[in-house]
């Protein structure tokens, strides 16, 4: 139980495009569902949160008009990477976690995003 | 501030051997601690959590963690390692609303 899944789990897009990825909690209602980035060999930085319904709450120095988070429901969140730059190439992770099951997140696969 | 810290970014060690990977935090409450583990582009796999009860925790793939309250530490262990155990692994601080991740050991299996 507890399956996080992401789509597409890799893209590339050209410079000044949109991209939007997908996360969505399979077996699960995700309250709760967070996005994060990850630079190679580096940890994994917080970006945003969203709670179902709700705006996204953004970590400080992550620009809410580049990085669209919504939670329209209980099992679907999307990033949306708006005019994409080369410098916005990175892996992105979601992870939900939801009432009822412990005090954990779930990530998802990952989304590997390359903007050229 | 809440902070993890792994003070080892890279470890080898050779197949069979023992392993310790180290970890310590700083939170201002009771600390839920977690160990994920990364293989390369792919996403984070929890490995074990501690969130109460008994200090020592019993993970997959044979990995334990002792939880240190005195010394804020929560290393994870395996007492033989596999070469399929090579990966980037995170300890994590934090809980349902936040989590906050170390910066990652790389560890390195000799054949």
């Amino acid at each position: 139980g507890a399956v996080v899944s992401q789509h597409p789990s890799w893209v590339i897009c050209k410079s000044g495009t949109s991209v939007k990825i997908e996360c969505r909690s399979l077996d699960f209602q995700a309250t709760t569902m967070f996005w994060y980035r990850q630079f190679p060999k580096q940890s994994l930085m917080l970006m945003a949160t969203s709670n179902e319904g709700s705006k996204a709450t953004y970590e400080q120095g992550v620009e809410k008009d580049k990085f669209l988070i919504n939670h329209a429901s209980l099992t679907l969140s999307t990033l949306t990477v708006t005019s994409a730059h080369p410098e916005d190439s990175s892996f992105y992770i979601c992870s939900a976690s939801g009432s009822g099951i412990t005090y954990e997140q779930y990530f998802g696969p990952g989304t590997r995003l390359t903007v050229t | 501030a809440q902070s993890v810290t792994q003070p080892d970014i890279h470890i080898t060690v050779s197949e069979g051997a023992s392993l310790e990977l180290r970890c310590n935090y700083s939170y201002g409450a009771t600390p839920y601690l977690f160990w994920y583990v990364q293989s390369p582009g792919q996403g984070l796999q929890l490995l074990l959590k501690y969130f109460s009860g008994d200090t020592l925790v019993q993970g997959i793939k044979g990995f334990e963690a002792e939880f240190k309250r005195s010394q804020s530490s929560f290393n994870l262990r395996k007492p033989s390692v596999h070469w399929s155990d090579a990966a980037e692994y995170f300890c994590a601080v934090g809980g349902y609303d936040k989590i906050i991740f170390g910066k990652g050991t790389r560890l390195h299996i000799l054949p």
